[in-house]
């Protein structure tokens, strides 16, 4: 089955600073690369996400990237503010099978003043 | 608010004892998921509903778990014998099964403690 990895854990920025969150997959039946946000005692909220078809993907300060090659795909978040601080989680499903979505275990964003 | 709502928002059980937990996707919805997220993890996949036919189901699962959607619209999640294992955030999501329409959202989720 799907196995997504996601680094770093734990990532602190100056805000204002740009943040990467990189992650790699396993299956490459995967189509469809959500990005959650979870904020404390929330559920998951998603903020971007891409298809296999598309190379890269971008709203306002936040853009993802895909390499179906090489199973990679990474979060940037440019100028961050500090109501960016929360943990993020990268996901893979495949539309054409299921959709039930494989989540990594997240980074927690820290927002430095 | 993502127009997914969970009741209770938190629940604390003694082991053994049953505990149920409902859904109510948005309403145009029809897939209904069930995830498990334990402290420092990711959310897992437990089961999802096309409907009210339950298509799947996670080897995380076990005999004790039971989810129902009995008309496609809201769901029950119930765990018999609860264990101090148990004890995780249950999150519901929903979406359309339709091409471009694949996002899902999540509800607040219930928070339980086994004791």
């Amino acid at each position: 089955g799907e196995n997504v990895e996601q680094h770093p854990s734990t990532l602190s920025v100056q805000e204002g600073d740009s943040a990467v969150i990189k992650c790699t997959y396993s299956d490459s039946a995967s189509n469809y690369f959500p990005w959650y946000k979870q904020e404390l005692g929330k559920g998951p909220q998603l903020i971007i996400d891409i298809r296999s078809n598309v190379g890269e993907k971008k709203d306002q300060r936040i853009a993802v990237t895909l390499n179906k090659t090489a199973k990679h795909f990474s979060l940037h978040i440019t100028e961050t503010q500090p109501e960016d601080s929360a943990v993020y989680f990268c996901a893979a499903s495949n539309r054409n099978r299921d959709d039930k979505i494989i989540f990594g275990k997240g980074t927690r964003l820290h927002i430095l003043p | 608010d993502t127009g997914v709502s969970q009741d209770p928002r938190h629940k604390i059980t003694k082991r053994g004892q049953n505990v149920t937990f409902r859904c109510d996707p948005i309403s145009e919805h029809n897939r209904l998921y069930w995830y498990r997220q334990t402290l420092g993890q990711g959310p897992e996949f437990l089961t999802y509903f096309q409907n009210e036919a339950q298509l799947e189901k996670s080897r995380l699962l076990s005999d004790r778990f039971s989810a129902e959607r009995p008309k496609g619209s809201f769901s029950t999640l119930e765990i018999q014998r609860t264990e101090q294992g148990d004890s995780a955030m249950y999150l519901c999501a929903s979406s359309l099964s339709y091409l471009d329409q694949e996002t899902q959202y999540f509800g607040p989720g219930t928070r339980l403690l086994v004791l």
